[in-house]
């Protein structure tokens, strides 16, 4: 089944700790993206990347690192998490530019305490 | 990037149209708009996208006006299971960051 997985679907952890919540596509999708979606606030992009080892930054890259080594796999990293990090968090993936569009994986909620 | 500006909410009659529109009065001429939906906290489902031409899926119809500036996305016939938020987002052909805003949520009431 075609499908974008991201894991963990849920994640407590503490301020600081570093997390990776990974991303893979079994489509051989080009692009690859991650966004962050708050109450009010809709989805906010944080990075995308448009093939292997290309990457760029969204509208709210801070306290984020992304990297693409793999085409199937686009993980988030967050090196020091912290509370306004706490968030619900989506990776997309789609063949390539427009008019192609972008299929959702199931979101991964995470806590920062 | 165009910024596009939506109702915050709508209600619908199960079984009746939707119409949701959307505003994107500085969209270029290179931006695609797109409709997805999301439905609780799930990942947001792709609906449909236009560039210039009406168009029509098995879940819904776009209406672009001919000067580009504002589109409708039509459910024909809504049911309980079409509650959900929908967000409409000018995306451009070539690759650049993508925006979505807070969306319409739209209830669809029985």
């Amino acid at each position: 089944e075609a499908q974008v997985t991201q894991n963990p679907r849920y994640l407590i952890t503490v301020t600081g700790k570093k997390l990776t919540v990974t991303c893979s596509q079994n489509m051989n999708h080009e692009y690859m993206s991650w966004y962050r979606q708050d109450p009010g606030l809709g989805l906010r992009q944080i990075y995308y990347s448009m093939n292997v080892e290309v990457t760029d930054k969204g509208d709210v890259p801070e306290g984020y690192k992304v990297s693409r080594k793999e085409k199937r796999n686009f993980p988030l990293i967050l090196e020091s998490p912290s509370p306004n990090q706490t968030s619900l968090y989506f990776c997309a993936s789609s063949p390539g530019q427009p008019p192609y569009e972008q299929y959702f994986g199931p979101g991964t909620r995470l806590t920062v305490t | 990037d165009a910024k596009t500006t939506q109702p915050t909410s709508m209600d619908c009659a199960e079984g009746r149209a939707a119409n949701l529109p959307c505003n994107h009065s500085t969209i270029s001429g290179n931006e695609y708009v797109y409709w997805y939906r999301q439905i609780h906290s799930q990942g947001p489902q792709y609906i449909i996208h236009g560039l210039k031409n009406n168009e029509t899926n098995e879940m819904a119809s776009l209406i672009i006006t001919e000067d580009r500036k504002s589109s409708t996305l039509i459910l024909p016939h809504a049911t309980l299971r079409d509650t959900a938020v929908y967000y409409c987002i000018a995306v451009k052909t070539s690759y650049d960051k993508v925006i979505f805003g807070p969306g319409t949520s739209l209830s669809v009431i029985p």
